[in-house]
């Protein structure tokens, strides 16, 4: 069975600074990989995907993420961080069977300060 | 665009009654998911559907089910009710034949009293 981790409960970081928000995942065979964002009593809202091809994949808002295989790894990123990006952020993870269940880790708070 | 469409937004109902959640997906869209979300809490999987079967399933309770219909909409049928059963509702589809995200509605809240 799928299942991802996001080690950290919040990051916090200035406004103008990088932001990185971690993820890892477990999947059996090849992995669709997502990112979204939620704000306060808002449905999820989605940022980027990696299916497949470059490793490196932009997004909404500025947003990329990193696939990185051998670590199992799917890191969010951000070279300057905005107030607004401020939100409660989901790394997914879904098997690459059609109709399998897309599995969301715990989630990641993002303060950014200015 | 249209999006995932859910209903109703918000139910109160009291214990042990039971509520039916629908979701009207994204049109040509082939999968359709259930999640609970509690508060402060990551979304829970319940159950999938691919082409209007049952695909996958998650942590969804005997008390639940869920179906798909001949129009591609879904309902989740939630019975006994429970105080615990209070919380989000979001329903999202996606066209996993090509590969796309999963789009999610804005959620059903149910309130049980």
């Amino acid at each position: 069975a799928q299942s991802v981790a996001q080690p950290e409960d919040q990051v916090n970081v200035a406004e103008g600074n990088p932001l990185t928000v971690k993820c890892t995942y477990s999947v059996s065979g090849n992995p669709y990989l997502f990112w979204y964002v939620q704000y306060p009593n808002r449905g999820l809202q989605f940022l980027l995907k990696y299916i497949t091809g470059d490793n490196l994949v932009k997004g909404s808002y500025g947003f990329e993420a990193e696939f990185n295989k051998s670590q199992t790894s799917f890191h969010l990123k951000k070279p300057s961080a905005l107030v607004s990006d401020s939100a409660l952020y989901f790394c997914a993870v879904r098997a690459y069977q059609a109709g399998t269940a897309l599995i969301f880790g715990k989630g990641t708070t993002l303060s950014v300060s200015s | 665009a249209a999006g995932v469409i859910q209903s109703p937004r918000h139910l109160i109902k009291e214990k042990r009654e039971t509520a039916t959640l629908k979701c009207y997906p994204i049109p040509r869209h082939d999968t359709v998911y259930w999640y609970q979300q509690g508060p402060g809490q990551d979304p829970q999987f319940l159950i999938s559907f691919y082409e209007k079967m049952q695909s996958d399933k998650g942590s969804i309770p005997d008390r639940f089910s869920a179906q798909q219909f001949s129009d591609y909409h879904s309902e989740l049928n939630m019975s006994s009710l429970e105080l615990g059963d209070s919380a989000l509702y979001f329903c999202a589809s996606s066209s996993d034949r090509e590969n796309t995200e999963a789009f999610f509605g804005q959620g059903t809240r149910l309130t049980v009293v």
